[in-house]
């Protein structure tokens, strides 16, 4: 019964091809977000989705699309894979703005492109 | 910019020692301060600040939020081993988009038994 599920957990592809990571969560939240987290552990935010509209977008390469198909899901999609992508992402999700909210993390997916 | 400063950023101490790590911000329009914990996978929360003054308390963690000097400290009495873990503090600003919840690069913790 995860509350913020992603697949897959490990990821592992070479330069150039296209993926995606899946983002679920189960708590009813409306808002969700993906966050990158460098070598140095820096957890940045990318973007962040409220009832499947889009709400923050970073200055992320337009490599990076997000897309919610509703509001439980969440998925990132990667294209042109580059050596610099490799990170863990993080799919997060919590209430909306209006509420004092913690955010719930996913467990991470690690990205390594070769 | 909103902005999450954190220190030490690494620290090592013994089973038994007392920690205070440190977060203080820069933020437009503050709405709350949160801790998390993050051992080998997603962070865990810890605690939410809204308030000055009013300590958070869960066993050995307890931390406190002073917004006119905007930072925050997090106190672990008693370290044990299962303390080590990198600890994030972020803040909430308030604004018309939406939420974000803006990191500090965290603080590294050793426990040594």
């Amino acid at each position: 019964d995860t509350a913020v599920s992603q697949t897959p957990k490990y990821l592992v592809t070479q330069m150039g091809n296209d993926k995606s990571i899946k983002c679920e969560q189960n708590l009813g939240h409306d808002t969700m977000y993906w966050y990158k987290q460098d070598s140095k552990k820096f957890l940045k935010i990318m973007f962040s989705y409220n009832n499947k509209e889009l709400i923050i977008n970073e200055t992320v390469p337009n490599r990076f699309s997000p897309k919610s198909p509703d509001k439980a899901h969440l998925n990132l999609h990667i294209n042109s894979l580059e050596l610099g992508d490799s990170a863990v992402y993080f799919c997060a999700s919590s209430r909306f703005r209006t509420a004092n909210t913690e955010a719930f993390f996913g467990q991470g997916t690690r990205l390594t492109v070769v | 910019e909103d902005k999450v400063v954190q220190s030490p950023l690494s620290l090592v101490v013994h089973e038994g020692d007392t920690v205070t790590l440190n977060c203080s911000y820069e933020v437009t329009n503050f709405r709350s301060l949160l801790w998390y914990k993050q051992e080998k996978k997603a962070p865990t929360f810890l605690f939410m600040l809204t308030s000055s003054g009013i300590e958070k308390k869960s066993g050995r963690l307890s931390s406190i939020l002073d917004k006119k000097e905007l930072f925050s400290i997090l106190n672990i009495t008693a370290t044990q081993t299962g303390d080590s873990a990198i600890y994030l503090c972020a803040v909430v600003p308030l604004d018309n988009y939406g939420q974000n919840f803006v990191f500090g690069p965290g603080t590294r913790l050793s426990v040594l038994p």
